[in-house]
């Protein structure tokens, strides 16, 4: 069965400095994309960043990589020159494009909770 | 950008009431989804409507309908809302399904049913 897991709760980091958070997924499918969404205590989840699976490169925006790891099932989130905005909730998630007929639906992981310090 | 609105940020209701949870896209989205967060459980696909007036269950739809007549709104229903039912609610919606099509979600609805 398909799973996400984020194994860090809680992370804090200290303002302008990069974070890794982490991301493990498991899936016996060869296509599927991968998702980081960002949920900041005013409860809006906002798309940050998508890699797929037949991406070669790994995926950037701005201030955020994902950093792929397609044999170790990897898909971890990299945040560089944090700032206090990014203190958040973030969330991993898939989806397989074949997946019983219901290639609509998102995988989600349980989240870590980012604390940037000044 | 996209525009997901949901109408209530707060609701308080009491067991046994019927209630409307509403929301609205403006980017002409076919896909649109409503979800539970609750802590610990992360979130839940409540129900999926690809089209007007089409609809999918979803992981948890027990005690949840919902209804699309414009493809710009998704209505989420509790039919008899009981406390278990107290959650935060987010509505979202998405262009295509394709793999790499995200979902754009409202602000949330944090439901209190009492």
């Amino acid at each position: 069965a398909q799973k996400i897991t984020q194994t860090q709760p809680g992370m804090f980091v200290q303002e302008k400095e990069a974070v890794t958070l982490d991301c493990t997924y498991d899936t016996s499918d060869q296509s599927y994309g991968l998702f980081w969404y960002k949920q900041p205590s005013s409860g809006e989840m906002i798309f940050l960043i998508y890699q797929g699976s037949y991406d070669e490169q790994n995926a950037t925006e701005g201030r955020y990589s994902l950093n792929f790891q397609k044999a170790r099932k990897s898909a971890n989130l990299v945040i560089s020159a944090s700032q206090l905005g990014d203190s958040a909730m973030y969330f991993c998630a898939m989806r397989e494009v074949y997946y019983a007929g219901n290639n609509r639906k998102l995988i989600w992981g349980l989240g870590t909770s980012l604390a940037v310090n000044p | 950008d996209v525009k997901v609105t949901q109408s209530s940020r707060y609701l308080v209701k009491r067991t046994g009431e019927k209630v409307f949870l509403e929301c609205v896209q403006d980017m002409d989205h076919e896909n649109m989804f409503w979800y539970r967060q609750d802590p610990g459980l992360g979130l839940r696909l409540i129900y999926f409507s690809y089209d007007v007036k089409m609809k999918e269950k979803g992981d948890i739809p027990e005690g949840y309908s919902v209804s699309r007549e414009k493809k710009e709104r998704f209505s989420l229903i509790l039919e008899s809302a009981s406390t278990n039912q107290t959650s935060m609610y987010l509505c979202a919606s998405s262009l295509i399904v394709g793999p790499g099509s995200p979902l754009h979600f409202g602000n949330g609805t944090r439901l209190t049913v009492t």
